[in-house]
């Protein structure tokens, strides 16, 4: 059965640093997977999404994620933070085994200090 | 702004009662969902229908039903309610309902006293 897990439920760094938060699958086949951002008080809002296509895939706001099959993970990076990245992040998978259902991680609070 | 209207934005109940929350999807999408979250459960899928139809069922509570209408909006009742159900409920819509991209509303912020 697939999963997701989201190794950290906080992150904090300082404006101008890089962030990283990370997320590692189980899958047994192909996964698709996505990382969603919501901001305080806001829905939900795709930043980037992985389907078997280029391994590094970059999406919004300069955030970028590189799928690793041996690692099982898909990590989340942005080369400088930024105080308007401060929001929750969500690792998401599907595949053929969850009928392509999307299975969300437990989030990761991000925390921008000035 | 995703064009995934929620409707209303803010309601407040008490125990016991009934509510209805609803969801007009983006223009051309077939499939709506609808997630509840809330700080001790963080993000828990619902359901989904795709053109009319439930297409899966997630951690839906029996007090709680959806059903999509022949215009494709949405809604979610929620009865008998109880303390725990405060949560801020989204709905999201996407094409075809199948490993894409989903638009989400803004959500509807559930307090029951």
């Amino acid at each position: 059965a697939q999963s997701v897990t989201q190794l950290d439920s906080h992150v904090s760094v300082s404006e101008g640093t890089p962030v990283l938060l990370r997320c590692n699958y189980s899958s047994s086949y192909s996964p698709s997977l996505f990382w969603y951002v919501q901001h305080p008080n806001k829905g939900l809002q795709l930043l980037l999404k992985y389907t078997s296509a280029a391994t590094l895939v970059k999406g919004i706001n300069g955030f970028e994620a590189e799928f690793k099959k041996s690692e099982t993970s898909f990590h989340l990076t942005k080369p400088s933070a930024h105080m308007s990245d401060a929001a929750e992040y969500f690792c998401v998978v599907s595949d053929l085994d969850s009928n392509y259902q999307l299975i969300w991680g437990a989030g990761t609070k991000l925390i921008i200090k000035p | 702004d995703s064009g995934v209207t929620q409707t209303p934005k803010h309601l407040i109940t008490a125990t016991g009662q009934r509510v209805t929350l609803r969801c007009s999807p983006r223009s051309g999408d077939l499939s709506v969902y609808w997630y509840q979250q809330s700080l001790d459960q963080g993000l828990q899928f619902l359901i989904q229908y795709y053109n009319g139809e439930e297409r899966a069922k997630g951690n839906i509570l029996e007090r709680f039903s959806a059903q999509q209408f022949p215009d494709l909006h949405s809604e979610l009742n929620l009865s008998s309610l109880e303390l725990g159900d405060s949560a801020l409920y989204f709905c999201a819509s996407s094409v075809t309902g199948q490993n894409e991209k989903l638009f989400f509303g803004s959500g509807t912020q559930l307090s029951v006293l």
